[in-house]
């Protein structure tokens, strides 16, 4: 099946700093979504970016689809982005059940 | 738009005891629904998805007779862990695509924290 890796594993900044957050996919995927995990458990959709570039305040996201790879940006990171970001893809139809990368663990600190 | 809920939001139980976990859509209409499974500092791994009307496709490794599925309608799933023992306990995500969306973007409830004494 269809591989997803996620880099770094863990990364810690001073608030106010830029990180970038990468997922590395293994086949051609019809479905991307990047999650952030609050410490609650709660998946909350960041983007859904198959390919292309999206914006949403600090947050971007690039998805290369060619290169199998796609790029969350964090700018001006803020104690409340801290948590795990998750990259998922799903291959084929609509409809397949999405694939989890491990995740990032971001700690931003004050 | 585009809420899941998963009831109840955590539930502590006997070891030997069966215990079910409801997925509802409020807002949409879902014929597909999948259940994950993500333990301690780990990701999320799919253990079925369930489709309304018929049996639900379980990942190889999930033992089907102990994971009890029910997809009774387009708003409703749900998960029944039976005779539950402490290697069960784990926190149990439902996800779900509107039929508007063609089945691309998942939402995802808010999970259920299960313990098993």
């Amino acid at each position: 099946g269809i591989q997803v890796e996620q880099s770094p594993p863990d990364l810690i900044l001073q608030e106010g700093a830029n990180s970038t957050l990468r997922c590395n996919f293994s086949d051609s995927v019809n479905n991307l979504q990047w999650f952030h995990q609050n410490p609650w458990g709660q998946l909350i959709n960041l983007f859904y970016i198959p390919s292309g570039t999206k914006q949403n305040g600090r947050l971007s996201a690039t998805t290369v689809a060619t290169e199998r790879y796609s790029l969350l940006y964090i700018s001006s990171s803020q104690t409340t982005d801290s948590g795990v970001y998750f990259c998922a893809v799903a291959a084929n139809q609509a409809g397949t059940a999405l694939i989890f990368g491990k995740g990032t663990t971001l700690s931003v600190s004050s | 738009g585009a809420v899941v809920s998963q009831h109840p939001s955590w539930v502590i139980c006997k070891s030997g005891t069966s215990v079910k976990i409801e997925c509802r859509s409020l807002d949409f209409q879902a014929t597909t629904m999948f259940w994950y499974r993500q333990f301690p500092k780990q990701s999320l791994m799919l253990m079925a998805t369930s489709n309304e009307g018929s049996k639900a496709t379980y990942e190889q490794g999930v033992e089907k007779d102990k994971f009890l599925i029910n997809h009774a309608s387009l708003t409703l799933s749900t998960l029944t862990v039976t005779s539950a023992h402490p290697e069960d306990s784990s926190f149990y995500i439902c996800s779900a695509s509107p039929v508007t969306s063609g089945g691309d973007t998942q939402y995802f409830g808010p999970g259920t924290r299960l313990t098993v004494l």
